[in-house]
């Protein structure tokens, strides 16, 4: 059984730019849903993808958008980099959408802006 | 704005001595409330995922409770031992496709 994985691990960016990140989920699940952690905080939702359509979505302005392509892998993409968006994000993924399904996680990628 | 609050933010605590920790959310719009533990350097983890008022859900040393009605939910670990040593997050559902993560407790055990 594959884990999740993100790429890539680390990312450094300057204000302005855009930036994608990616994430495989885990075989056999077809959700999966990416958080932003920035530092001393909680993982924030930024949105939910269940079969390649987003099904919820958290307070985040709509630079930040993704896909989920048909094997279930996700991308996470941002616009307009902000020296904010410096954070944790991680993925994780779960074999439905209903809430009593564990989340499985990646390691993450840290993106700093400059 | 729901709010999910975790006490306290760190925790030090003896080898072999037993701990807990809480877990404050909304009691309205509750659908599910998950623990999660995330030792440095890896992944987080899921310990137990929790949907009924009154759940007790046990794995080994920890163990946690669910007070929906209230708010709360409580984490404990007996006995503690260094692999215990991790952030330990909570994560509140207020329906399908919302979730709301607490800053976590990090916890140190010291030998």
């Amino acid at each position: 059984e594959t884990g999740v994985t993100q790429s890539p691990t680390h990312l450094i960016k300057t204000r302005g730019q855009q930036v994608t990140l990616r994430c495989s989920s885990q075989s056999g699940h077809n959700t999966v849903s990416w958080y932003q952690q920035a530092l001393g905080q909680g993982p924030q939702f930024i949105f939910q993808y269940y079969r390649e359509e987003e099904n919820g979505r958290g307070n985040f302005p709509p630079r930040f958008s993704g896909l989920q392509f048909p094997n279930y892998s996700s991308e996470l993409n941002v616009n307009a980099l902000e020296l904010d968006d410096s954070a944790l994000y991680l993925c994780a993924s779960s074999s439905h959408t209903t809430t009593n399904e564990k989340l499985f996680f990646g390691s993450g990628t840290q993106l700093s802006v400059l | 704005i729901l709010n999910v609050e975790q006490s306290p933010q760190s925790l030090h605590v003896q080898e072999g001595d037993s701990t807990n920790f809480t877990c404050s959310f909304p009691s309205s719009n509750f659908y599910a409330l998950h623990w999660y533990r995330w030792e440095t350097a890896k992944s987080p983890e899921a310990l137990f995922v929790m949907t009924l008022n009154g759940d007790e859900k046990k794995k080994g040393r920890i163990s946690a409770t669910l007070n929906t009605k209230e708010g709360y939910s409580y984490l404990y670990i007996k006995g503690s031992q260094p692999e215990d040593s991790a952030t330990y997050l909570c994560a509140f559902y207020s329906s399908a496709s919302k979730i709301i993560f607490g800053s976590g407790t990090r916890l140190s055990i010291r030998p």
